[in-house]
């Protein structure tokens, strides 16, 4: 099983709609980020949580929210989705101390 | 503000080293970080360098850091059609307060 877990793989949805994507990990990690990925634009941080009650601000946070249910969850909700949301998002985790940044395998979002 | 720069592409014959540049803005002491995307998967730590080193091998990788230019390379050796993929440099402060940063990605191109 992998240790951080994305869903949906993929997802077709129509601007206006409101859209969740979920990840979940196994690692006992208390650091979560979301990051989106645009081809030519390498990867975007969209917001990051060092724990459940913690929550900031990325790069590119306009359009987003976030929600830390649990340590192990850590939820990107798109309030009214738009065609330049359309990209490969990406949930990454990372342990207090450790240098390392683990990745699921990311949700493929088209907004129509 | 940190940034990470990284050409887009690089083509090589198989057998051929390949090498990967890139080059960073933040000049506090940092790791560094080589992550390797294959085509439908995230992003996997291939290694990673702490500043007060200049060089890492691990197999067929080489990693090289030229502190005084913020200038940061990965060799591949022997390079075969499986090393296809796009290749992110990353920077960040020890401590894991703060985000990594990400370059936009290099397409390495395998030809038989």
């Amino acid at each position: 099983d992998a240790d951080v877990t994305q869903t949906p793989r993929n997802r077709i949805t129509k601007t206006g709609k409101r859209i969740m994507l979920e990840c979940s990990q196994t690692k006992g990690h208390d650091r979560m980020y979301w990051y989106r990925q645009d081809p030519g634009l390498g990867l975007r941080l969209i917001y990051y949580s060092f724990d459940v009650k913690d929550i900031n601000k990325g790069e590119i946070s306009d359009g987003y929210s976030v929600s830390r249910q649990a340590q192990a969850k850590f939820s990107l909700s798109l309030e009214s989705a738009i065609p330049n949301q359309t990209a490969l998002y990406f949930c990454a985790t990372r342990g207090t101390g450790s240098e390392k940044l683990f990745f699921g395998s990311g949700t493929q979002l088209s907004v129509l | 503000g940190e940034d990470v720069e990284q050409s887009l592409f690089l083509s090589v014959r198989e057998g051929d080293s390949s090498v990967i540049n890139c080059t960073y803005t933040d000049s506090s002491s940092t790791y560094l970080y080589w992550y390797k995307q294959e085509p439908g998967a995230g992003l996997q730590l291939l290694t990673y360098i702490f500043s007060n080193m200049d060089m890492k091998q691990d197999q067929r990788l080489t990693v090289l850091l030229n502190k005084k230019d913020k200038h940061l390379s990965l060799r591949i050796a022997d390079t075969q059609t499986g090393d296809s993929a796009i290749y992110f440099c990353a920077e960040s402060i020890p401590g894991g307060n703060t985000p990594l940063v990400f370059g936009k990605g290099t397409r390495l191109s395998v030809i038989a």
